[in-house]
């Protein structure tokens, strides 16, 4: 089975929207973490946003933030106020607290519409 | 502070030859990780490392070795390079496990024909 499901190979937003890209993910380890990177055209990954298994609010960065939603075993990731500039590839991952691997989703392609 | 860095940024091989891909972190983290991005996909692991002298396999390690014989570098072997070895490889490091980010190189575009 797959440890990370993202079912949106693309979407698109209008410039000042918010856009949520669904990650789904599977594990039976009581202590994970959860992981979502932007990777933009020029190729580098860069990391936007941590949530753990225990943490009982719900993570945010500027204007991302992630709707963790335990019991569906979902970490969806939200973006308020889209910009062009977040136009990229994005990936959902995570890690489980027993082993040392990441474990990556397929991404999902944003592209913001003028 | 360089962060991580990866040599070369570009290489073809033909088929059959070997190479090695080159990782530098000056972060001083412990961990660090090899991952191949193939068009239109996800990152997967091929070999981490969780400290000097410690190595292991990740998802997809064959045709592949490693070493870590430093904290800073944690060179990737390509032997007999094959067409399926075409691919964005990255390098990441992190200081330890949980609720730590992964740190990553630009990455290295090879192809093998």
């Amino acid at each position: 089975a797959q440890k990370i499901t993202q079912t949106q190979p693309g979407m698109f937003v209008q410039e000042k929207e918010a856009v949520t890209l669904d990650c789904t993910y599977d594990t039976s380890d009581p202590s994970y973490g959860l992981f979502w990177y932007k990777q933009p055209s020029s190729g580098e990954m860069i990391f936007l946003i941590y949530q753990g298994s225990y943490d009982q609010q719900n993570a945010t960065e500027g204007r991302y933030s992630l709707n963790f939603q335990k019991a569906r075993k979902s970490a969806n990731l939200v973006i308020s106020a889209s910009q062009l500039g977040d136009s990229a590839m994005y990936f959902c991952a995570m890690r489980e607290n027993t082993g040392n691997q990441f474990y990556f989703g397929t991404g999902t392609s944003l592209t913001v519409i003028p | 502070n360089a962060g991580v860095t990866q040599t070369p940024k570009f290489r073809i091989l033909k088929i059959g030859q070997s190479m090695t891909l080159q990782c530098t972190q000056d972060m001083n983290h412990n961990y660090m990780y090899w991952y191949r991005q193939d068009p239109g996909m996800g990152l997967k692991l091929i070999y981490y490392s969780v400290g000097a002298g410690i190595t292991d396999k990740g998802e997809v390690p064959n045709g592949y070795n490693v070493s870590r014989s430093t904290t800073e570098d944690f060179p990737l072997r390509l032997e007999l390079a094959a067409p399926s070895q075409t691919s964005v490889y990255f390098c990441a490091s992190s200081y330890g496990t949980g609720a730590i980010e992964q740190y990553f190189g630009p990455g290295t575009r090879l192809t093998v024909t």
